[in-house]
Order: C-alpha cells, then structure tokens, then sequence
C-alpha cells in the first residue's frame, strides 16, 4: 500500500495572495492531479501531470499553475487568491491515467 | 446541464438496512463510470468501476449499469454506521478511453446509516 501526504491540511490567505500546496504519494504513480471540491460541485480537475515535468490543463486551471518537480511529488499555486476560491483542494494520483483514482486528505483553503 | 447527477442529495436508512444510489448521464459517450466514498475529512475512496452492462458485486456493494438508459445505480446491503459518507458516481467517456482527465464527477450523494 501506499499514501498520498497533502501539506499543509488548512492554510489561511489573504485575498490577493499567491499561495503553495504541496503533494507527496509513495505509490510510485506515474499520474498526479489536482482537483478542487466545493459543497454541493463535486470534484473538478484544476491541472494534472501523467510523468515527472509533464503538466496538463483541466476544466479550471485559471489562476492556478502547478510544478511536477519529481515523480512523487505535484505542488499547486494559487496565484492570486480570490475569496470565493475557499475549497477542499485534493490531490489524487493513479498508476496510468485510466486507472483508478488515490486521494490524499485534502487542504482545505480560507481567504480572508 | 450537470452531465452526471445523482440521486437523491441525502439518504438515511436504519442499520441493517439497504441503501440504493443513483446516478445517470446525459452524455451517451459516457461509458466508463466509478463510485467512491468520501468520509468526513478525508479524501474520496475508490469503491468499485464497472463498465460493462448488468451487475458488478464486492462483498456488500453492487452496482448496476445500463448504458441504454446511461443509468448507474449502488445499492448497499446490510448497511452499517461506517457507510455514512458522501457517495460520489463519476464517468468517463468512450473517446478518452477511461481517461481520468476525462472524469466528470456527480455532486454526491449523502448517505447516513442510523444505529
């Protein structure tokens, strides 16, 4: 088995704010993911990354970027933090994209 | 138009009981569909895929699929206080081959398994 360590589990910003989330998985996954959750929306896909370097955009990935330094981690930045941008942000990885998916906890984001 | 929805928002069932989920597509390219389970304060768990028409059962859990009607359904028998999450269906369509970059999640549904 493995573990999929989300840092930090809340981080408080300020509104205008560029803010990091980081991502570790020791499943030795190829693919990584970044989604977002609010109440009530389910998951959607901000950015995600099928090998070390490699970066793919999803459904929401303005005002995001994303790094896939090495191949067991994938780090998210907010690039300037909105208040109505307050969510769980999880990260998922998964050996090939088709298969299935691995959480991590979550960070759960608040902007002043 | 929300291309997967799920049904009902919340679900209470006493324990023992069964609880029946469900979800369906308006996307005939949807072909490929999963259910995960999300505790409070985690993150979502796999539970099962199926992608091919009828039923699929692991231990308690089975889904049924009919693409004809893009309809996908969970039902849990004997449930127990620990089933009580948030259940989400999610599909991916034909062309993407499964792709998860492709997956378009439910809203949920919110199940509570009274003792």
């Amino acid at each position: 088995g493995g573990i999929i360590t989300q840092t930090p589990k809340f981080l408080i910003g300020q509104e205008g704010q560029k803010l990091t989330l980081k991502c570790q998985q020791n499943f030795n996954h190829d693919t990584m993911y970044w989604y977002r959750q609010d109440s009530g929306k389910g998951l959607r896909l901000i950015y995600y990354s099928i090998t070390e370097n490699d970066l793919q955009k999803g459904d929401l990935s303005e005002g995001y970027d994303a790094s896939r330094e090495k191949k067991s981690s994938f780090s998210l930045t907010v690039t300037s933090a909105q208040k109505n941008e307050m969510a769980v942000f999880l990260c998922a990885s998964s050996m090939t994209s088709a298969e299935t998916l691995y959480f991590g906890s979550g960070t759960r984001l608040t902007v002043l | 138009q929300q291309k997967v929805q799920q049904s009902p928002e919340s679900l209470s069932v006493p324990e023992g009981g069964m609880a029946s989920l469900n979800c369906t597509s308006s996307d005939r390219n949807f072909q490929y569909f999963w259910w995960y389970r999300q505790h409070s304060g985690e993150g979502p768990k796999a539970l099962m895929s199926i992608f091919s028409d009828g039923d699929k059962k692991e231990g308690r859990f089975t889904a049924h699929l009919n693409k004809a009607s893009l309809h996908v359904s969970l039902h849990i028998r004997d449930s127990q206080p620990s089933d009580s999450a948030l259940y989400f269906c999610a599909a991916s369509d034909l062309n993407s081959g499964g792709s998860n970059a492709k997956l378009t999640f439910g809203k949920g549904t919110k199940l509570s398994v009274k003792s």
